[in-house]
């Protein structure tokens, strides 16, 4: 079975401080993780995906498959920051399962 | 821009009363994927489908929740009878291929509140 893990409601830092949001995930075949995001009034949007192993504004995630973790990371947050963000796995048939999602909130 | 369309926007309803959510999804688009949100749940995946044949919907109530695309431009969520634990905002998202993950569109969703 495939599951996402997210153990933070609500993660709240002032603006420059470094951020990370938590994922652990369980899945027994290779999977693909994603972090989506919702920033407010907005559509959710696609982030980051592990694959590409890119950084995009500002943020990185990398794959631990020891731990079992793909969590989100970024060394200064800024206001704009301020979402809720959501880790996802994408497992057998394709199949799409999100987490519970996190609130970061950047205080100025 | 393409997008996906998810009507209505909002929904109040009586407890007992059936809903149904529609969803238009990106054209040429293959993978239709319901998911409810809440606080409580996050993101739960509802049910999705790939080239309209249904391939899981075990996120679903049965009994009172159904899915269906009855043709490649609609998508449809119905709840009958409906109960206020059914309050929630229902998002369909729509992505093409096998790696959907890599790239899938929401639609704006459908706030539902059962009173």
């Amino acid at each position: 079975a495939q599951r996402v893990t997210q153990p933070e409601k609500l993660l709240s830092v002032f603006k420059g401080a470094p951020v990370e949001l938590k994922c652990n995930y369980s899945y027994s075949g290779s999977p693909e993780l994603f972090w989506y995001v919702q920033y407010s009034r907005q559509r959710l949007q696609l982030l980051l995906r592990h694959i590409s192993r890119e950084s995009i504004k500002g943020f990185t995630a990398d794959l631990n498959k020891g731990e079992t973790s793909f969590h989100l990371k970024k060394p200064f947050a800024q206001e704009e920051d301020s979402a809720m963000y959501y880790c996802a796995l994408s497992g057998e048939g394709d199949k799409l399962i999100f987490g519970t999602g996190t609130r970061l909130q950047v205080f100025p | 821009d393409a997008r996906v369309t998810q009507t209505p926007r909002h929904k109040v309803t009586e407890m007992g009363q059936e809903v149904t959510m529609r969803c238009q999804p990106i054209l040429g688009h293959n993978t239709v994927f319901w998911y409810r949100q809440t606080m409580m749940q996050g993101l739960e995946l509802l049910a999705y489908f790939r080239n309209r044949a249904p391939l899981d919907d075990s996120g679903m109530p049965k009994d009172r929740f159904s899915a269906e695309m009855p043709d490649a431009t609609l998508a449809t969520l119905k709840i009958q009878p409906s109960e206020p634990r059914d309050s929630a905002v229902y998002f369909c998202a729509s992505g093409l291929g096998q790696a959907v993950g890599e790239k899938l569109f929401f639609g704006s969703g459908t706030q539902l509140s059962v009173l």
